[in-house]
């Protein structure tokens, strides 16, 4: 138990499919981000929430849809997805303002066929 | 364009001997710097930091370095051990923007040889 929970940790999905993923924290931290990690390429920030609200959107496409009922949970939601789309996508939490680390959860590594 | 950089995609060493990870970065407002580990299915665990008022701190087997003037930093694990091998992340921040937004480098692999 890493304090940051993502599910499912397999994904396969047709590009017609519509899916979703889950993030959950109970470290009492007040943002959450989503990552994805592609083959040979650095961590991309992709969503970052602090205090529920959206504060970041780096030029990610609209198939990829965030949503931050509460400061514990994180959903991404997905459809019509590409085959580039597929990657190992991170959740991850921290305290708003820093300096601090993040705590990641195990991923989700997705695969769009 | 990439604030953080390691150049170093792969490092393989062996065991008991020293390992050196290297990261550059180019943005002089960063003032914190993290080092995590991967290993394969997993997500990244943090490992170490350093704030830019030192220029070193150490943990155990674990050794950052942070040359300011470079804009480099290093770890240093001795000795390395078999199940130091994992992807090693460099990270930093600049705290003066009110924000904790972590840029990442590209990850090094490294392989402790037994």
């Amino acid at each position: 138990e890493t304090g940051v929970t993502q599910t499912p940790r397999h994904l396969v999905m047709g590009m017609t499919n519509k899916k979703s993923l889950k993030c959950e924290q109970h470290l009492g931290h007040n943002a959450m981000y989503w990552y994805k990690q592609s083959a040979k390429k650095p961590l991309e920030l992709m969503f970052v929430y602090s205090l529920e609200e959206r504060v970041e959107n780096n030029s990610v496409p609209s198939r990829f849809s965030p949503e931050c009922p509460n400061s514990s949970h994180l959903f991404l939601h997905l459809h019509t997805l590409q085959p580039e789309d597929s990657a190992l996508y991170l959740c991850a939490s921290s305290q708003l303002h820093g300096p601090y680390g993040y705590t990641f959860g195990s991923g989700t590594r997705l695969t769009v066929v | 364009d990439q604030q953080v950089k390691q150049n170093s995609p792969s490092l393989s060493v062996q065991e008991g001997r020293i390992s050196i990870l290297n990261c550059d970065y180019t943005n002089s407002m960063f003032d914190y710097f993290l080092w995590y580990k991967k290993y394969p299915a997993e997500g990244p665990t943090f490992l170490i930091s350093i704030s830019s008022i030192k220029d070193k701190n150490e943990d155990g087997r674990f050794t950052v370095f942070l040359n300011k003037s470079a804009k480099h930093l290093s770890l240093h694990i001795v000795p390395s051990q078999p199940g130091d091998s994992a992807v090693y992340f460099c990270a930093a921040s600049a705290s003066q923007t009110g924000a904790n937004n972590l840029f990442f480098g590209t990850g090094t692999r490294l392989t402790v040889i037994p």
